[in-house]
């Protein structure tokens, strides 16, 4: 029973590139939120989404960052254009449903911006 | 908007005392509040969680008690010891709701001294 996998563990961009970070919800589960923690800080909300459908993006930056969950295969959270700030721990968690409230995390993206 | 404050933000105890950890929330909306622990490079893990219709919960050595009122929720942690140390968060969200994003407060360094 695998749990939430995310794909790459580390990724290194310099400035200006494509980060395109995967997740794979628990099996079952056809909710995804994804969440970014800064250096020595917590966790802050970013995006959830459902299976074609994106439910609340309002922690999401407008420009560069975008996020899909697509009917067949992962999540994918990608940021266009990467600044130094993009530099973080980026974690996706899933659900079973929405009135499921244990949210799964996955073990993180540690992007790193050059 | 919706806020979650934690504290304190670093916490130091020997082994055997107990720790408490205390959390505010703005939302009265909010229904459910999990608590997760975070090892240095690791995924958030749910140790413990409650829904807003129970007062208090227990698991072992780990309680975590709400008060709807003052909008209060502490997590207790009895008789710790080393590999409890970890950065704990505190979180808040409204489940059933528009959205099911956590709020997470701040995060606090337990350290638990041998």
């Amino acid at each position: 029973n695998a749990g939430v996998m995310q794909n790459p563990r580390h990724l290194v961009r310099r400035r200006g590139q494509e980060a395109r970070l995967r997740c794979s919800p628990m099996k079952g589960h056809s909710h995804v939120y994804w969440y970014r923690q800064l250096p020595e800080e917590g966790l802050k909300f970013m995006v959830y989404l459902q299976k074609e459908n994106i439910i609340d993006e309002s922690g999401m930056p407008k420009e560069r960052f975008s996020a899909e969950f697509p009917k067949e295969g992962p999540s994918i959270l990608r940021i266009q254009q990467v600044v130094r700030g993009d530099s973080a721990a980026y974690f996706c968690a899933s659900s079973g449903t929405s009135l499921e409230s244990t949210q799964y995390f996955g073990p993180g993206t540690r992007l790193t911006v050059l | 908007g919706e806020n979650v404050e934690q504290h304190p933000s670093t916490l130091s105890v020997q082994e055997g005392d107990s720790a408490v950890i205390k959390c505010t929330y703005s939302d009265s909306a909010s229904n459910y509040f999990p608590w997760y622990k975070q090892e240095l490079g690791k995924r958030p893990q749910l140790i413990i969680d409650i829904r807003s219709n129970v007062g208090e919960k227990k698991d072992q050595r780990i309680a975590v008690t709400l008060n709807k009122t003052a909008k209060h929720f502490s997590l207790h942690i009895t008789e710790t010891q080393p590999e409890d140390s970890a950065v704990y968060f505190c979180a808040a969200s409204i489940i059933g709701g528009a959205t099911n994003k956590l709020i997470f407060g701040t995060g606090t360094l337990l350290a638990v001294q041998p």
